[in-house]
Protein backbone atom coordinates (compact mmCIF):
# COMPACT_ATOMS: atom_id res chain seq x y z
CA UNK A 1 0.00 0.00 0.00
CA UNK A 2 1.15 3.61 -0.36
CA UNK A 3 3.01 4.79 2.14
CA UNK A 4 3.28 8.39 3.82
CA UNK A 5 6.30 9.76 5.48
CA UNK A 6 6.33 13.11 7.46
CA UNK A 7 9.19 14.71 8.84
CA UNK A 8 10.15 16.39 10.94
CA UNK A 9 8.70 14.08 13.53
CA UNK A 10 8.73 17.29 16.19
CA UNK A 11 9.39 21.08 15.53
CA UNK A 12 9.75 23.37 18.39
CA UNK A 13 9.27 27.16 17.19
CA UNK A 14 9.13 30.26 18.91
CA UNK A 15 5.96 32.27 18.17
CA UNK A 16 6.18 34.67 15.64
CA UNK A 17 8.68 32.16 13.60
CA UNK A 18 8.13 30.15 10.05
CA UNK A 19 8.26 26.71 9.40
CA UNK A 20 7.90 24.55 6.76
CA UNK A 21 6.37 20.56 7.17
CA UNK A 22 7.01 17.85 4.42
CA UNK A 23 4.89 14.81 3.31
CA UNK A 24 6.74 12.43 0.93
CA UNK A 25 4.58 9.45 -0.22
CA UNK A 26 5.58 6.80 -2.21
CA UNK A 27 2.64 6.31 -4.92
CA UNK A 28 0.53 7.98 -7.37
CA UNK A 29 -2.25 9.78 -5.67
CA UNK A 30 -5.15 12.17 -6.34
CA UNK A 31 -6.40 12.45 -2.85
CA UNK A 32 -4.34 14.44 -0.76
CA UNK A 33 -5.22 16.49 2.68
CA UNK A 34 -3.72 18.31 5.98
CA UNK A 35 -5.15 18.02 8.67
CA UNK A 36 -4.44 19.76 12.43
CA UNK A 37 -5.28 17.75 15.54
CA UNK A 38 -5.17 20.38 18.43
CA UNK A 39 -3.84 19.86 21.94
CA UNK A 40 -7.76 18.43 22.70
CA UNK A 41 -7.46 16.05 19.99
CA UNK A 42 -9.81 17.51 17.52
CA UNK A 43 -8.91 16.94 14.06
CA UNK A 44 -9.67 19.85 11.78
CA UNK A 45 -8.86 19.93 7.95
CA UNK A 46 -6.56 22.19 6.81
CA UNK A 47 -6.45 21.60 2.86
CA UNK A 48 -8.01 19.51 0.20
CA UNK A 49 -4.90 20.09 -1.79
CA UNK A 50 -4.21 16.65 -4.43
CA UNK A 51 -2.26 18.89 -6.61
CA UNK A 52 -1.07 23.15 -6.71
CA UNK A 53 -0.70 25.74 -4.15
CA UNK A 54 -3.99 26.90 -1.77
CA UNK A 55 -3.18 29.63 1.20
CA UNK A 56 -5.68 29.95 3.96
CA UNK A 57 -4.54 32.91 6.34
CA UNK A 58 -1.15 32.05 7.51
CA UNK A 59 -1.37 28.73 6.20
CA UNK A 60 -0.85 27.56 3.01
CA UNK A 61 0.40 24.20 1.21
CA UNK A 62 1.79 22.62 -2.35
CA UNK A 63 1.44 19.69 -3.63
CA UNK A 64 3.66 18.37 -6.50
CA UNK A 65 2.49 15.33 -7.09
CA UNK A 66 4.66 14.11 -10.13
CA UNK A 67 7.30 14.30 -7.16
CA UNK A 68 5.27 12.59 -4.53
CA UNK A 69 5.68 15.25 -1.63
CA UNK A 70 3.20 18.38 -0.28
CA UNK A 71 4.42 21.52 1.98
CA UNK A 72 2.70 22.64 4.30
CA UNK A 73 3.74 26.56 5.22
CA UNK A 74 3.28 27.91 8.86
CA UNK A 75 4.31 31.68 9.07
CA UNK A 76 4.39 33.77 12.03
CA UNK A 77 3.15 30.97 14.13
CA UNK A 78 1.00 31.46 16.92
CA UNK A 79 0.58 29.24 20.13
CA UNK A 80 -2.70 28.12 19.09
CA UNK A 81 -0.96 26.39 15.72
CA UNK A 82 0.19 24.05 18.60
CA UNK A 83 -0.77 20.64 17.79
CA UNK A 84 -0.08 17.76 15.57
CA UNK A 85 -0.11 18.26 11.65
CA UNK A 86 -1.12 14.90 9.61
CA UNK A 87 -0.86 14.49 5.68
CA UNK A 88 -2.93 12.06 4.11
CA UNK A 89 -3.35 10.84 0.96
CA UNK A 90 -5.67 8.00 -1.05
CA UNK A 91 -5.81 6.96 -4.92
CA UNK A 92 -9.13 6.72 -6.38
CA UNK A 93 -10.76 5.12 -9.47
CA UNK A 94 -13.95 3.94 -10.12
CA UNK A 95 -16.26 6.80 -9.38
CA UNK A 96 -14.87 6.09 -5.40
CA UNK A 97 -12.07 8.64 -3.57
CA UNK A 98 -11.01 5.40 -1.40
CA UNK A 99 -10.05 5.77 2.14
CA UNK A 100 -7.30 8.06 3.63
CA UNK A 101 -4.42 6.42 5.15
CA UNK A 102 -2.47 8.61 7.55
CA UNK A 103 1.72 9.51 8.41
CA UNK A 104 2.31 9.64 11.47
CA UNK A 105 2.58 13.22 12.04
CA UNK A 106 4.63 16.10 12.84
CA UNK A 107 3.94 17.43 16.23
CA UNK A 108 4.69 21.17 16.45
CA UNK A 109 5.31 22.83 19.96
CA UNK A 110 5.12 26.84 19.50
CA UNK A 111 6.65 29.00 22.33
CA UNK A 112 5.58 32.39 23.57
CA UNK B 1 -20.71 25.16 10.23
CA UNK B 2 -21.62 21.87 9.63
CA UNK B 3 -20.48 19.42 12.18
CA UNK B 4 -19.77 15.73 12.26
CA UNK B 5 -21.51 14.65 15.32
CA UNK B 6 -20.36 11.56 17.94
CA UNK B 7 -21.35 9.90 20.59
CA UNK B 8 -20.67 9.57 23.41
CA UNK B 9 -17.71 11.84 24.22
CA UNK B 10 -16.29 9.55 26.51
CA UNK B 11 -16.97 6.03 27.51
CA UNK B 12 -15.44 3.94 30.46
CA UNK B 13 -16.91 0.37 30.48
CA UNK B 14 -15.77 -3.14 31.75
CA UNK B 15 -13.53 -5.76 29.94
CA UNK B 16 -16.66 -8.10 28.29
CA UNK B 17 -19.69 -5.62 27.76
CA UNK B 18 -20.66 -4.26 24.39
CA UNK B 19 -19.82 -0.76 23.37
CA UNK B 20 -21.95 1.39 20.60
CA UNK B 21 -20.43 4.09 19.31
CA UNK B 22 -23.05 6.75 17.24
CA UNK B 23 -21.79 9.09 14.27
CA UNK B 24 -24.34 11.84 12.91
CA UNK B 25 -22.32 12.51 9.39
CA UNK B 26 -23.13 16.03 7.39
CA UNK B 27 -26.28 16.31 5.40
CA UNK B 28 -25.36 15.26 1.70
CA UNK B 29 -21.86 13.73 2.88
CA UNK B 30 -22.17 10.31 0.84
CA UNK B 31 -19.11 8.77 2.37
CA UNK B 32 -18.39 7.83 6.29
CA UNK B 33 -15.40 6.28 7.82
CA UNK B 34 -14.54 5.38 11.11
CA UNK B 35 -11.11 5.67 11.99
CA UNK B 36 -9.52 4.29 15.56
CA UNK B 37 -6.30 6.34 17.19
CA UNK B 38 -4.02 4.73 19.55
CA UNK B 39 -0.40 6.13 20.23
CA UNK B 40 1.36 2.57 18.81
CA UNK B 41 -0.86 2.48 15.72
CA UNK B 42 -2.07 6.28 14.89
CA UNK B 43 -4.17 6.62 12.83
CA UNK B 44 -6.35 3.18 11.36
CA UNK B 45 -9.42 2.95 9.21
CA UNK B 46 -11.75 0.39 10.34
CA UNK B 47 -14.83 0.86 7.87
CA UNK B 48 -15.85 2.88 4.64
CA UNK B 49 -19.29 3.63 3.53
CA UNK B 50 -20.19 4.65 0.36
CA UNK B 51 -23.74 5.73 -0.21
CA UNK B 52 -24.89 3.43 2.81
CA UNK B 53 -22.90 0.22 1.38
CA UNK B 54 -19.86 -0.68 3.39
CA UNK B 55 -17.08 -0.62 0.84
CA UNK B 56 -13.86 -1.35 3.24
CA UNK B 57 -14.32 -3.30 6.56
CA UNK B 58 -10.52 -4.73 6.09
CA UNK B 59 -9.00 -3.07 8.91
CA UNK B 60 -11.47 -4.01 12.08
CA UNK B 61 -11.43 -7.27 13.68
CA UNK B 62 -14.60 -8.95 12.32
CA UNK B 63 -14.91 -11.12 15.36
CA UNK B 64 -16.29 -8.34 18.04
CA UNK B 65 -16.45 -5.32 15.60
CA UNK B 66 -19.72 -4.45 13.79
CA UNK B 67 -20.19 -0.93 11.31
CA UNK B 68 -23.46 -0.12 9.97
CA UNK B 69 -26.05 3.00 8.74
CA UNK B 70 -28.85 2.25 9.26
CA UNK B 71 -29.93 5.20 7.44
CA UNK B 72 -27.50 7.90 5.96
CA UNK B 73 -27.76 10.61 9.20
CA UNK B 74 -26.65 7.26 11.40
CA UNK B 75 -23.66 5.57 11.27
CA UNK B 76 -22.90 3.57 14.53
CA UNK B 77 -19.60 0.94 15.46
CA UNK B 78 -20.09 -1.68 18.24
CA UNK B 79 -17.51 -3.85 20.04
CA UNK B 80 -18.80 -7.02 21.39
CA UNK B 81 -17.65 -8.25 23.47
CA UNK B 82 -15.35 -5.32 24.65
CA UNK B 83 -11.20 -5.93 25.69
CA UNK B 84 -8.85 -3.58 27.14
CA UNK B 85 -6.87 -3.60 23.80
CA UNK B 86 -9.87 -1.92 22.61
CA UNK B 87 -9.02 1.07 24.65
CA UNK B 88 -9.03 4.29 21.92
CA UNK B 89 -10.03 6.85 20.40
CA UNK B 90 -12.91 6.17 18.04
CA UNK B 91 -13.47 9.13 15.18
CA UNK B 92 -15.94 9.10 12.23
CA UNK B 93 -15.54 11.03 9.56
CA UNK B 94 -17.73 12.08 6.14
CA UNK B 95 -17.03 13.71 2.94
CA UNK B 96 -18.42 14.35 -0.19
CA UNK B 97 -16.72 12.29 -3.28
CA UNK B 98 -19.12 13.73 -5.72
CA UNK B 99 -17.22 17.13 -5.21
CA UNK B 100 -14.81 18.07 -7.68
CA UNK B 101 -13.10 20.45 -5.80
CA UNK B 102 -12.97 19.65 -2.56
CA UNK B 103 -13.08 16.25 -1.17
CA UNK B 104 -12.00 16.70 2.57
CA UNK B 105 -13.01 14.65 4.96
CA UNK B 106 -14.51 16.68 8.49
CA UNK B 107 -14.23 14.41 11.36
CA UNK B 108 -16.02 14.40 14.13
CA UNK B 109 -14.72 14.81 17.96
CA UNK B 110 -14.42 11.35 18.96
CA UNK B 111 -14.81 8.95 21.45
CA UNK B 112 -12.67 8.17 23.95
CA UNK B 113 -13.20 4.59 25.04
CA UNK B 114 -11.26 3.11 28.17
CA UNK B 115 -12.08 -0.29 28.45
CA UNK B 116 -11.02 -1.78 32.42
Amino acid sequence: GIQVEQSPPDLILQEGANSTLRCNFSDSVNNLQWFHQNPWGQLINLFYIPSGTKQNGRLSATTVATERYSLLYISSSQTTDSGVYFCAVSLFYGGSQGNLIFGKGTKLSVKP
Amino acid sequence: DARVTQTPRDKVTEMGQEVTMRCQPILGHNTVFWYRQTMMQGLELLAYFRNRAPLDDSGMPKDRFSAEMPDATLATLKIQPSEPRDSAVYFCASANDRSQTNYGYTFGSGTRLTVV
